[in-house]
């Protein structure tokens, strides 16, 4: 079955200290996609980045940088320089197939504190 | 270009009462998720749709809960009669059904308190 770990339930930083949160998957296809979503206090869920299997390539926006290996089933993300609006709850989710369409398998989330 | 709306942002009600929520996803899109989250149970997949048509409503919790598709631009999520523990934040995403594409999009959710 298809399942995604975020080990790290909280994680507390000082402003400016890097910070990587961890996400570990299983799947048995050999096509999948990997997300990131950041949830800020306020509640939403936003969007922040998509991955194939196919591409590890490392990304990097910003502060922001994601490492996918395949070999480890692993797509971390790390935060360079944290600030303190960087503090929210990130989820790392995969999709998988079902009837024609595609939903999410979501991780428990990671909750980020960056103090001033 | 709007993204997913949702409607009432938050709601108070009274158990026993029904609740009504409501999603417009984004025009284009042709699969539609209802998500509930509370702090104890994280992220939980209710139901989703692939043109208007329900896929999986394996989440659903109970026969209290029901939701419709009736076109392209329009879902609801209705629990009768409604509990307090159905007390939650409740987010509606939509996305485009293709390999590759399969981004979802959230909605800002609604806040539902049943007291």
């Amino acid at each position: 079955a298809q399942k995604v770990t975020q080990a790290q339930t909280e994680i507390s930083v000082v402003e400016k200290e890097d910070v990587t949160l961890d996400c570990v998957y299983e799947t048995r296809d050999t096509t999948y996609y990997l997300f990131w979503y950041k949830q800020p206090p306020s509640g939403e869920l936003v969007f922040l980045i998509r991955r194939n299997s196919f591409d590890e390539q490392n990304e990097i926006s910003g502060r922001y940088s994601w490492n996918f290996q395949k070999s480890t089933s692993s797509f971390n993300f790390t935060i360079t320089a944290s600030q303190v609006v960087d503090s929210a709850v990130y989820f790392c989710a995969l999709s998988e197939e079902f009837s024609g369409t595609y939903k999410y398998i979501f991780g428990t989330g990671t909750r980020l504190k960056v103090l001033a | 270009d709007a993204g997913v709306i949702q409607s009432p942002r938050h709601e108070v009600t009274e158990m026993g009462q029904e609740v009504t929520l409501r999603c417009k996803p984004i025009s284009g899109h042709n699969s539609l998720f209802w998500y509930r989250q509370t702090m104890m149970r994280g992220l939980e997949l209710l139901i989703y749709f692939n043109n208007n048509v329900p896929i999986d409503d394996s989440g659903m919790p109970e026969d209290r809960f029901s939701a419709k598709m009736p076109n392209a631009s329009f879902s609801t999520l209705k629990i009768q009669p409604s509990e307090p523990r159905d007390s939650a934040v409740y987010f509606c995403a939509s996305s485009w059904a293709a390999r590759g594409e399969e981004t979802q999009y959230f909605g800002p959710g609604t806040r539902l308190l049943v007291l």
